[in-house]
């Protein structure tokens, strides 16, 4: 089961560069999300979706856009790369509705900005 | 706002030993609680979780109960294991707009454990 996957694993960008950060997810879930974790602190959400054509900022959205055009993809984009977006970013999915759907998790991208 | 604090890490144990990590939150409404687990290298991955008050959710020997008067929910395992070593998240949703839940997170706490 593929659950959900996230590509690259790994990037360095310098400063100014853009990219985007894939996610894809194989569950129809209808919930999709996007966070960052910084050493030692928990995670923070940036953008998130309800469904597809619905996006809204989560707690730090600055720097960065999403985008939903299916179900199955949510994409993440860093249009002009700053050092402070050196981060470990994650995508979850989850189910609609009921309180006790939990979120599933990618394994990551470690993308370092020099 | 929502907020989550956990207790600060690192936590070195020996195996066999009992384990608690302390959890409390704030919410404005009736959070739903969850630990999440993340091993070296992976996501995070949900461990347990509870929906209301004085629920416990229990899975692989762990066990938190959903304290609403006390604003907790503590993580407990009887005996660790060598395998158990990872980084544990305490996090509570609430609906937001849309009916979306939104997680929010405590900073985690490093368990090791030696053999």
């Amino acid at each position: 089961n593929a659950g959900v996957t996230q590509t690259p694993k790994f990037r360095i960008l310098k400063i100014g560069q853009s990219m985007t950060l894939q996610c894809t997810q194989d569950m129809n879930h209808n919930y999709m999300y996007w966070y960052r974790q910084d050493p030692g602190m928990g995670l923070k959400l940036i953008y998130y979706s309800v469904g597809a054509g619905i996006t809204d900022k989560g707690e730090v959205p600055n720097g960065y856009n999403v985008s939903r055009s299916t179900t199955e993809d949510f994409p993440l984009r860093l249009e002009l790369a700053a050092p402070s977006q050196t981060s470990v970013y994650f995508c979850a999915s989850s189910s609609a509705g009921t309180q006790e759907q939990p979120q599933h998790f990618g394994d990551g991208t470690r993308l370092s900005i020099l | 706002g929502d907020s989550v604090t956990q207790m600060e890490g690192p936590v070195t144990l020996s195996e066999e030993a009992f384990l608690t990590i302390n959890c409390t939150y704030t919410a404005t409404g009736y959070p739903s609680l969850f630990w999440y687990v993340q091993y070296p290298g992976e996501g995070l991955q949900l461990l347990l979780k509870a929906t209301k008050a004085d629920d416990k959710g229990s899975n692989k020997g762990f066990e938190a109960t959903y304290r609403k008067e006390t604003t907790s929910f503590h993580l407990e395992k009887g005996s660790v294991q060598v395998s158990d070593s990872a980084v544990y998240f305490c996090a509570l949703s609430e609906v937001s707009s849309g009916s979306a839940r939104q997680l929010t997170f405590g900073s985690g706490t490093q368990l090791t454990v030696l053999p």
